[in-house]
């Protein structure tokens, strides 16, 4: 069965410091990767979308960036955190052969930019 | 492009119904419906495809009307446990990218 790991489950950070969150995806070949924010109480922003191994779409133009470098694999990064990244992101994923799968969540990692 | 739900927020109490609507200013080629419990990830509810198709999970169902470029989902005798966030999302031109929309917090009071 297919599984979903996102980590760390909740991150402190001074503004300006790097960030790295990593996503892994197992069970399944050549998934659909995306990274959301949600800031407190509000919705969904899809960030990133990537259908394979270093196409990445960037859905909102921030401080943010996005890599995969495996195909599994999916990395949100940093250099400088501003007190705006604060947020819950979470990862997911879809099955890269249905044109409009279910996406399958992470659990989340909160971060806190202080 | 992010789709409009509407309500923003509803209280019941158990037993009784509720309907939140997602309207999308583009044509759809399908809208998901997901429910977040507080500090949780989204749950996949139902994903409708362009048809104008009607599905139902147990008391919970939706129906998409793509002329109108919009969805509803309907909650019936609702129970303690549909408490959360609803999302819809919307896929445009059937590449998998979802945009969801702003959430209705739906609260059941016993």
């Amino acid at each position: 069965s297919q599984t979903i790991h996102q980590w760390p489950a909740t991150l402190v950070q001074p503004v300006g410091s790097p960030l790295s969150l990593e996503c892994t995806v197992e069970g399944t070949s050549n998934p659909n990767l995306y990274w959301y924010r949600q800031a407190a109480g509000r919705g969904l922003q899809l960030l990133f979308y990537s259908v394979g191994i270093g196409q990445i779409s960037s859905e909102v133009p921030q401080n943010l960036s996005a890599s995969r470098p495996q195909d599994r694999q999916f990395i949100l990064s940093s250099k400088k955190l501003l007190l705006s990244d604060s947020g819950f992101y979470l990862c997911a994923w879809s099955p890269g052969t249905s044109k409009s799968g279910k996406l399958f969540f992470g659990s989340g990692t909160q971060l806190s930019v202080l | 492009q992010q789709p409009v739900q509407s309500p923003q927020a509803v209280i019941l109490r158990e037993g009784e119904d509720a309907v939140i609507n997602c309207s999308s200013s583009k044509a759809l080629y399908s809208v998901h419906w997901y429910r977040q419990k507080h500090g949780e990830a989204p749950v996949f509810l139902m994903i409708l495809l362009k048809g104008g198709e009607q599905k139902g999970h147990e008391k919970i169902s939706a129906s998409f009307n793509e002329k109108k470029q919009q969805s509803s989902l309907y909650l019936t005798a609702s129970q303690l446990s549909y408490s959360g966030t609803y999302f819809c999302g919307t896929d445009l031109n059937q590449g998998g990218k979802l945009i969801f929309g702003q959430g209705t917090e739906l609260s059941v009071k016993p």
